[in-house]
């Protein structure tokens, strides 16, 4: 029972170039999400998931697309990376009877 | 608008002390309010979370105090101890549909030191 595996683990890249932060989770979570962590502003919602095929917008959500096409995976994409996409990006799942998230180990990205 | 304050944004505590930690909310929708741990280069942990039928919630150290009609809620760790030392969030959410999309506070490093 890995929980929820996210990767890579770090990644550089240079602006406007496209990538996909992957997140899987083997607990057969309903809900899914992605949050970005940047210093002094705690984590804030970037998409999330309440089921394959369902996604909707958080908080940030600019930038950045989701799929959700199987229960396990949920992938983020950065269409055009831009500096202010730097930050460390945290996916995150739960069960419908556990209020409780799972979050993954997270990746660092940076931007340059 | 941040729907979530929390204070401070550091704190230093000696060993054997009472870390408090409070958080402010504005929704009255919010109706689940969960405590996150987080260590260097690791993602957060739920901690402790507590609903707003009850006042107060204990597991181990850590205690929740809550009061909705000030909207506030705290996070109390007694005999703090060095492994304490951490990044602490607080955060709230709806139920139903909402309950996770959860909203966070900024967080709160603590230092226990020996």
């Amino acid at each position: 029972n890995a929980g929820v595996t996210q990767t890579p683990k770090f990644q550089v890249l240079k602006t406007g170039q496209s990538m996909t932060l992957q997140c899987a989770q083997d607990m057969n979570h309903e809900y899914m999400s992605w949050y970005r962590q940047d210093p002094g502003m705690g984590l804030r919602l970037i998409h999330y998931s309440v089921g394959a095929g369902i996604t909707d917008q958080g908080e940030v959500p600019n930038g950045y697309n989701v799929s959700r096409s199987t229960t396990e995976d949920f992938p983020l994409r950065l269409l055009s990376a831009a500096p202010s996409q730097t930050s460390v990006y945290f996916c995150a799942s739960g069960g419908q009877s556990n209020y409780g998230y799972t979050f993954g180990s997270g990746t660092r990205l940076t931007v340059v | 608008q941040q729907q979530v304050k929390q204070s401070p944004q550091s704190l230093i505590v000696q060993k054997g002390g009472i870390s408090i930690i409070n958080c402010a909310y504005e929704n009255t929708a919010f109706d689940y309010f969960p405590w996150y741990q987080q260590f260097p280069g690791k993602g957060p942990a739920l901690l402790i979370a507590i609903r707003p039928d009850v006042s107060e919630k204990k597991e181990g150290r850590f205690t929740i105090s809550f009061n909705k009609s000030a909207k506030q809620f705290s996070l109390h760790i007694m005999d703090s101890q060095p492994g304490d030392s951490a990044t602490y969030f607080c955060a709230a959410s709806m139920s139903g549909a909402g309950s996770y999309q959860l909203t966070f506070g900024k967080g709160t490093k603590l230092s226990v030191i020996p």
